[in-house]
């Protein structure tokens, strides 16, 4: 299993600039989340997934947008980047979405808004 | 609300130091599932340990063990005989279920543990 994949690793977006984030995940997991982590203040959850079909809004979903169209992809899109949007993104996976359930992330997306 | 804090910002020790970090939580749920996860300056987040609210037995995994206490909502990290291999930034995390479905894993934000020479 390749587990969790993200990609891009990095990008540079200019502010006012669309892009999507592409999280994959081959371990037939349900429940799939995204996080942005900036410094001093941890993971901070932005939106989630317990399956296809079914998205919901995390702590910090303002100017992101999700889709879960199949149980294996979890794209997170900005819809217009902002400086504030810098920071590193992680998506996570689980089997399922009781609380037991050990996450697995992926590596990680690098972005930066000039 | 979940919180998570771990008060240690940085921590640097000398290799083959017994070093503790911290790690304070707090919640109303009484079923909820305690993480520590490793960050290497690699980037990636790697899992360390689960322990759920019903088991506060500690555990111990080689060189690293973990000290789980209710009473002081506390689930402290210890490693022993560090090495600088442990050089990496170290996450505590809460995760609950949401009200309506779905779960959050709540981060603290994080130990920066320094192992030198």
């Amino acid at each position: 299993n390749a587990g969790v994949t993200q990609t891009p690793k990095f990008q540079v977006l200019k502010t006012g600039q669309s892009m999507t984030l592409q999280c994959a995940q081959d371990m037939n997991h349900e429940y799939m989340s995204w996080y942005r982590q900036d410094p001093g203040m941890g993971l901070r959850l932005i939106h989630y997934s317990v399956g296809a079909g079914i998205t919901d809004q995390g702590e910090v979903p303002n100017g992101y947008n999700v889709s879960r169209s199949t149980t294996e992809d979890f794209p997170l899109r900005l819809l217009s980047a902002a400086p504030s949007q810098t920071s590193v993104y992680f998506c996570a996976s689980s089997y399922t979405e009781n609380s037991y359930n050990e996450q697995f992330f992926g590596p990680g997306t690098r972005l930066t808004v000039l | 609300a979940q919180k998570v804090t771990q008060a240690q910002t940085e921590i640097s020790v000398v290799e083959k130091e017994d070093v503790t970090l911290d790690c304070v939580y707090e919640t109303r749920d009484t079923t909820y599932y305690l993480f520590w996860y490793k960050q290497p300056p690699s980037g990636e987040l790697v899992f360390l340990i689960r322990r759920n609210s019903f088991d506060e037995q500690n555990e111990i995994s080689g060189r690293y063990s973990w000290n789980f206490q209710k009473s002081t909502s506390s689930f402290n990290f210890t490693i022993t005989a560090s090495q600088v291999v442990d050089s990496a930034v170290y996450f505590c995390a809460l995760r609950v279920i949401l009200t309506g479905g779905g779960n959050k894993l709540t981060f603290g934000t994080g130990t920066q543990l320094k192992v030198e020479l």
